[in-house]
């Protein structure tokens, strides 16, 4: 079964500080996976997108990994911003073009 | 301006009542989407189209429709017989790139509540 399970389901920070967000995915045949950003009451918007050739792909204070071997992703985000505050969501997708979507991870950056 | 537009932003349904929500592009993109994105939930395909005059079922179709007359215009129909409509919803369009990547850009969404 293709499914994307995201950790932490939520998390708070201090402004300033680093964090990482973990997903896991289960999907072939594999195509791509990519991150999004989505702010409360607002569409997602893509932050990076890796193929299975790529481990690695920055945007920014975002910094996206992929393990293919182990079908892992990372998102760091380096010296958080109040308005880094959003849900963050993995999305992988099949050689097939279905997508799948994760669950997210809601980040609360605090003052 | 480019982008996607929905309205409205909030919309209230009574019981028994059908409900249309609009989605509008000028990105010139030919597929169309509509998601679902409910609580702790990753976001459900109900429809998508990938040219005019053509769209197809996704994961969670029933109790939507859809038409596609024109390439800019995606509306969706949340009819009677979708018994738990409350959620938010999404439209989006894509493009592939040179390399055949697809992405996608998303709408503001619609918050359906209902009386």
């Amino acid at each position: 079964k293709n499914q994307v399970e995201q950790s932490p389901q939520s998390l708070i920070i201090l402004e300033g500080k680093n964090c990482t967000l973990q997903c896991n995915y289960t999907v072939s045949p594999f195509s791509n996976l990519r991150w999004y950003k989505q702010d409360t009451g607002r569409g997602p918007v893509s932050l990076t997108i890796m193929t299975f050739s790529e481990n690695t792909k920055s945007n920014g204070r975002y910094t996206a990994t992929l393990d293919a071997d182990t079908k892992q992703s990372s998102l760091h985000i380096t010296a958080s911003q109040l308005s880094d505050s959003a849900s963050y969501i993995c999305v992988a997708r099949t050689g097939g073009f279905k997508t799948i979507f994760g669950a997210g991870t809601r980040l609360f950056v605090k003052a | 301006d480019g982008g996607i537009t929905q309205s409205p932003k909030y919309l209230f349904r009574k019981e028994g009542q059908n409900v249309t929500l609009s989605c509008e592009q000028n990105l010139n993109h030919d597929a169309m989407y509509w998601y679902r994105q409910d609580p702790g939930q990753g976001l459900r395909l109900i429809y998508y189209s990938q040219i005019v005059n053509d769209f197809q079922k996704g994961d969670i179709a029933e109790g939507y429709s859809v038409s596609r007359e024109k390439k800019e215009s995606f509306p969706l129909t949340v009819t009677s017989a979708q018994k738990n409509p409350t959620a938010f919803y999404l439209c989006a369009s894509s493009i592939r790139d040179r390399g055949g990547q697809e992405t996608q850009y998303f709408g503001p969404g619609t918050r359906l509540l209902v009386l």
